[in-house]
């Protein structure tokens, strides 16, 4: 079975750094492009970027672009998003989801981080 | 606000059919293919339609999806209680080289 598995719940205080996972099983993890997803509390789903892992060919949406680095590690089949100084409007839940054939659609999806952000 | 434009909600009977509208652009809609999500609350989005009226392995015929000029359709037929969810369009924006959504909308099954 093609899964994502998305590492857990997450704390931290304004200014922190983080970094989120999600582990794909199942299927070549390298060849696919994963995404990350952010939805806000109450909110819509908003695309943040992509990753090839084969080669961590990434592109960033422009609303993210400068605010979060997402990289791989192919060896362990391992995408990731990291925070480097964490702002309380971050506070979110986070989705990795694979990319489809074309870059139009995300055919699997983890079952999300959550991040709170609060001093 | 979002890329694609979608109805902050819709409702319908249940046994009858509703659909979903999604508004976009010549770089997004009017050039790449149209998805499709359903979620529920606290969980992960489930892909529903892809290019544009395409149902993964899975999905009943029930829904289906369509695509003309820069807008896209979801329809559902034979409502039931269990349709009721959030519902995202997507797509490939080629002026933003990124992905984009729809700003969601709710399905209420009176």
């Amino acid at each position: 079975e093609v899964q994502l598995e998305q590492s857990g719940v997450e704390v931290k205080k304004p200014g922190e750094s983080l970094n989120i996972s999600c582990q794909g099983s199942g299927y070549y993890f390298s060849t696919y492009w994963i995404a990350w997803v952010r939805q806000m509390p109450g909110k819509g789903l908003e695309w943040m970027g992509i990753i090839y892992p084969d080669d961590s060919d990434t592109r960033y949406s422009p609303s993210f672009q400068g605010q979060v680095t997402i990289s791989a590690d192919k060896s362990i089949s391992t995408a990731y998003l990291k925070w480097n100084s964490l702002k309380a409007s971050d506070t979110a839940m986070y989705f990795c989801a694979r990319r489809g054939v074309r870059a139009s659609y995300m055919d699997v999806w983890g079952k999300g981080t959550t991040v709170t952000v609060s001093s | 606000q979002s890329v694609l434009t979608q109805p902050p909600s819709v409702s319908a009977a249940p046994g009858q059919k509703v659909t979903i509208s999604c508004s976009g652009n010549s770089s997004n809609i009017g050039k790449n293919f149209v998805s499709w999500y359903q979620q529920f609350p606290g969980t992960a989005p489930k892909l529903l339609i892809y290019d544009n009226n395409k149902r993964p392995s899975g999905i009943p015929d029930r829904f289906s999806g369509s695509r003309s000029g820069t807008s896209a359709t979801l329809g559902i037929t034979e409502l039931q209680t269990g349709d009721e969810a959030d519902y995202y369009c997507g797509t490939w924006d080629s002026s933003l080289s990124a992905g984009v959504f729809g700003g969601g909308t709710k399905l209420t099954v009176l």
